[in-house]
């Protein structure tokens, strides 16, 4: 079974600092997707960016940008030029490639981001 | 762009009683996954359908049973509620196509209560 692993409860960053999210994970898969999603005090989840396993090349989305070690299995979060409105639990996930239509994520723990003005 | 819809958002119940949640997936979404999520808690996984048919099943309690109609809307149904239940239950959908699921779109949520 994989488990998902975020170690830091609580983080808090300086608006328009940059802050980075950590996550570790247990696989014994080669293939398979992670995910970080965002949960806002409105509870929402929010998907914020993917990373493919099978991609060497680290994803990126605006502000957010990830820095994926396979080896190490460690998926970090970096959120550059913070704001107020990233203030939120932040949930690292993983999820099978090969399971067809199994497609369950598996989350950690969560991380709550306080955004300092 | 539709979402996934949960209805109710909010339910209050006592304990011992039974309830239904309801979730709309995403138009020409065929997979339909229920999450659970307790206070201060990860989200957990309870069960999926992949058209119309269980596709995996994590930590559901034997009171808990759902399924998924022809229309792809699921629900999830809970009987002899405990205060332990009270939780924030995610439903999210995706679509299988070419032998993997696109990104599971996940729903507001429905806060369930049990006093």
């Amino acid at each position: 079974a994989q488990t998902v692993t975020q170690s830091q409860p609580e983080m808090s960053v300086q608006e328009a600092e940059t802050v980075t999210l950590s996550c570790t994970y247990d696989t014994s898969e080669s293939d398979y997707y992670l995910f970080w999603y965002k949960q806002p005090p409105s509870r929402q989840m929010i998907l914020v960016i993917r990373q493919e396993a099978y991609k060497q090349q680290n994803a990126t989305e605006n502000r957010f940008s990830v820095n994926f070690q396979k080896a190490a299995k460690s998926f970090s979060l970096k959120i550059s030029d913070s704001q107020l409105g990233d203030a939120a639990m932040y949930f690292c996930a993983y999820r099978s490639f090969y399971t067809g239509a199994n497609s369950k994520l598996t989350f950690g723990k969560g991380i709550t981001l306080s955004v300092r003005p | 762009a539709a979402g996934v819809i949960q209805s109710p958002r909010h339910l209050i119940k006592e304990k011992r009683e039974t309830a239904t949640l309801k979730c709309y997936p995403i138009p020409r979404h065929d997979t339909v996954y229920w999450y659970q999520q307790g206070p201060g808690q990860d989200p957990q996984f309870l069960i999926s359908f992949y058209e119309k048919m269980q596709s995996d099943k994590g930590s559901i309690p034997d009171r808990f049973s759902a399924q998924q109609f022809s229309d792809y809307h699921s629900e999830l149904n809970m009987s002899s509620l405990e205060l332990g239940d009270s939780a924030l239950y995610f439903c999210a959908s995706s679509l299988y196509t070419g032998g993997a699921n696109t990104e599971a779109f996940f729903g507001q949520g429905t806060r369930l209560t049990v006093v």
